[in-house]
């Protein structure tokens, strides 16, 4: 089956600086790569996702990057900000919602 | 509407008691999940209902029992639970369960005593 793998666990950054957390897969047939953001305490909320025809997405600050080839996929926060902070997920699936796997994610904390 | 609304947000139960989560939404939405989600940890997928039927259980114990009274419903019922189930109950749905737009919940934190 799929597995997502994805780093840093943490990451640290100053506010106004840019972050990058990156995830990898191993399944090819993959074809849907959402990203979640999570609050302390609170639901998983989708901020980005990108499907298998397309290379990169952005919206606003945030924008998503996909190497098929290379099965990897990145996400870049711009001009970071405190409320930014938060744990993220990415994740993949080739068959819908139902068959979505989840990174292990990414504690960013972004300091004023 | 696009919330998913889950009730109780927090419960404390024993290890002797019975109790339920329940999950609802009112978007149309043919296919309700249930995740566990410990801390620190991605969200684990332990059932998905497609069309009140339940089409997914990821090998859950038994003392996790879902139900789906009708397309807008969707319950936990939860018997002899153990310490190590506390955790944070996140309920979902979408369109159906072949699309990957879907809503969480916001969760019921449930700790077992």
């Amino acid at each position: 089956g799929e597995n997502v793998e994805q780093h840093p666990s943490t990451l640290s950054v100053q506010e106004g600086d840019s972050a990058v957390i990156k995830c990898t897969y191993s399944d090819s047939a993959s074809n849907y790569f959402p990203w979640y953001k999570q609050e302390l305490g609170k639901r998983p909320q989708l901020i980005i996702d990108i499907r298998s025809n397309v290379g990169e997405k952005k919206d606003q600050r945030i924008a998503v990057t996909l190497n098929k080839t290379a099965k990897h996929f990145s996400l870049h926060i711009t001009e970071t900000q405190p409320e930014d902070s938060a744990v993220y997920f990415c994740a993949a699936s080739m068959r819908g919602f139902q068959k979505l796997v989840f990174g292990t994610g990414t504690r960013l904390l972004v300091s004023p | 509407d696009t919330e998913v609304t889950q009730t109780p947000k927090h419960l404390v139960m024993g290890m002797t008691n019975k109790k339920s989560l329940k999950c609802e939404q009112h978007m149309g939405h043919r296919a309700m999940y249930w995740y566990k989600q410990k801390a620190k940890k991605p969200p684990e997928l332990m059932f998905v209902y497609s069309y009140e039927k339940l089409s997914i259980n990821e090998s859950v114990p038994s003392r996790f029992s879902p139900e789906c009274p009708n397309s807008s419903l969707l319950n936990l019922h939860l018997h002899a639970l153990q310490p190590e189930d506390s955790a944070l109950y996140l309920c979902a749905s979408s369109q159906d369960e072949e699309r990957t737009e879907a809503f969480f919940g916001q969760g019921t934190r449930l700790t077992v005593v």
